[in-house]
């Protein structure tokens, strides 16, 4: 009964090289969130979704875009991976109205993704 | 904007002992303090959440005060297990700011047996 669900679990990419994450959601949530988490720190938020309005958070780099194709759909994108963007990245839900037993505005947290960047 | 410091970023307890973390938040329009746990390689899971109208909640060992006035709350463990061993972070936010969530830094639970 997954709700948030990230792929892949675990992502090696290269220095440089483009690498696309995924988070789908069975909650029909409306906003969406991506937050980039390092060792020992607090979630990061990178961005996140109200509905279909994209909202980037002002010191989220450029190297970071986002797509979110549908409701149950988003992607976060690393043009260019470098050493410090290896991290873990959390996808997270929410929704004003509250739905599938969870409270309003709670975030919901998919498994994440560790990146790793050789 | 919104800031949330988050006290002590280590804490040792025994186990059975009670525990207690403390945040305190700088934006007086903040109504929406959730507590999470994060368990090492795991996802951030929402435990106790708190809203500006009311100030303390409970659910078994796990409680949370909110003093609207000096803002701050305070998580509270009581009968500590091994399994509380985790980071906990604190977070505030507002309606209208579509509910982002301004972080604590983070405490460290350690359960000692």
């Amino acid at each position: 009964d997954a709700m948030v669900i990230q792929n892949p679990r675990y992502q090696v990419t290269q220095f440089g090289k483009p690498v696309t994450l995924s988070c789908s959601q069975t909650l029909n949530h409306n906003v969406m969130y991506w937050y980039q988490q390092k060792s020992s720190q607090a979630p990061k938020l990178l961005f996140h979704y109200y509905d279909k309005d994209f909202n980037n958070e002002a010191d989220t780099p450029d190297n970071f875009q986002s797509r979110r194709p549908n409701t149950s759909f988003c992607f976060l994108d690393i043009r260019s991976p470098g050493l410090g963007d290896a991290a873990m990245y959390l996808c997270a839900t929410s929704s004003a109205a509250g739905t599938s037993g969870r409270a309003p505005y709670e975030q919901y947290f998919g498994p994440g993704t560790r990146l790793t960047v050789t | 904007g919104e800031n949330v410091e988050q006290h002590p970023s280590t804490l040792s307890v025994q186990e059975g002992d009670s525990a207690v973390i403390k945040c305190t938040y700088s934006d007086s329009a903040s109504n929406y303090f959730p507590w999470y746990k994060q368990e090492l390689g795991k996802r951030p899971q929402l435990i106790i959440d708190i809203r500006s109208n009311v100030g303390e909640k409970k659910d078994q060992r796990i409680a949370v005060t909110l003093n609207k006035t000096a803002k701050h709350f305070s998580l509270h463990i009581t009968e500590t297990q091994p399994e509380d061993s985790a980071v906990y972070f604190c977070a505030a936010s507002r309606w209208d700011s579509n509910y982002q969530l301004i972080w604590g830094a983070g405490t460290k639970l350690i359960i000692k047996p």
